[in-house]
């Protein structure tokens, strides 16, 4: 079983739609969790971070974390063509692992927003 | 502030060269990562270095990969003899090592391909 898990996808919704984007990890002793969006041949960027169990908001991002289901989610309310990319769920190593700065990163999914 | 900086952006070399990326961190930042991402695999941390220091090298495939940090506003990372399955891009990001949600800022990448 790998770390961090990502369908791949490619995920397909219509603009104006709601993105929702599924990441589960490993480690009960993790930390904090980041998502990143990575545009075709470019780099990662950070768009959200959570590390509390709940739901963060940030405009049209939300970030989900339950830590007891070892999931974290993003969604993402009225999807533009713009937020077509790879999105990363990264997962900062527990205590237990040593390296407190390490983050694991998923295989990231593919989303497409279809005007 | 520039942000991270690595140089080349591209290289193509022939296998059995001499490969050596280069990386300017964020001033002020004090933990380095020099990450691959190819399709199959991913984004894989290669190493890790706090205070110019190497803290995780678990992820340096082999013998031919070493990487350096002099000092804080400078590493590298050298390929000797290069192969072609090092073919990928290289990432290399900073970040403020101090905080606890620990984001990573990435440079643009250098595009390696091994003839």
């Amino acid at each position: 079983q790998k770390e961090v898990e990502q369908n791949s996808g490619p995920l397909s919704v219509p603009e104006g739609a709601i993105a929702s984007l599924n990441c589960t990890y490993s480690d009960r002793g993790s930390q904090s969790f980041f998502w990143y969006r990575q545009y075709s041949g470019k780099s990662p960027e950070l768009i959200m971070f959570i590390y509390s169990n709940g739901d963060k908001e940030d405009g049209r991002f939300t970030a989900q974390l339950n830590k007891a289901s070892q999931y974290v989610s993003l969604l993402i309310r009225d999807s533009q063509p713009s937020d077509s990319a790879t999105y990363l769920c990264a997962v900062r190593a527990g205590l237990n692992a040593g390296n407190n700065r390490k983050l694991i990163w998923g295989l990231g999914t593919s989303l497409a927003v279809n005007p | 502030d520039a942000g991270v900086i690595q140089s080349p952006r591209h290289e193509v070399t022939e296998m059995g060269q001499e490969v050596t990326l280069r990386c300017k961190p964020i001033s002020g930042h004090n933990s380095l990562f020099w990450y691959r991402q190819t399709m199959m695999r991913g984004l894989e941390l290669l190493i890790y270095f706090n205070n110019n220091v190497p803290i995780d090298d678990s992820g340096m495939p082999e013998d031919r990969f070493s990487a350096k940090m002099p000092n804080a506003s400078f590493s590298t990372l050298k390929i000797q003899p290069s192969e072609p399955r090092d073919s990928a891009v290289y990432f290399c990001a900073s970040s403020l090592g101090s905080l606890k949600y620990n984001e990573q800022f990435f440079g643009p990448g250098t595009r390696l391909t091994v003839l």
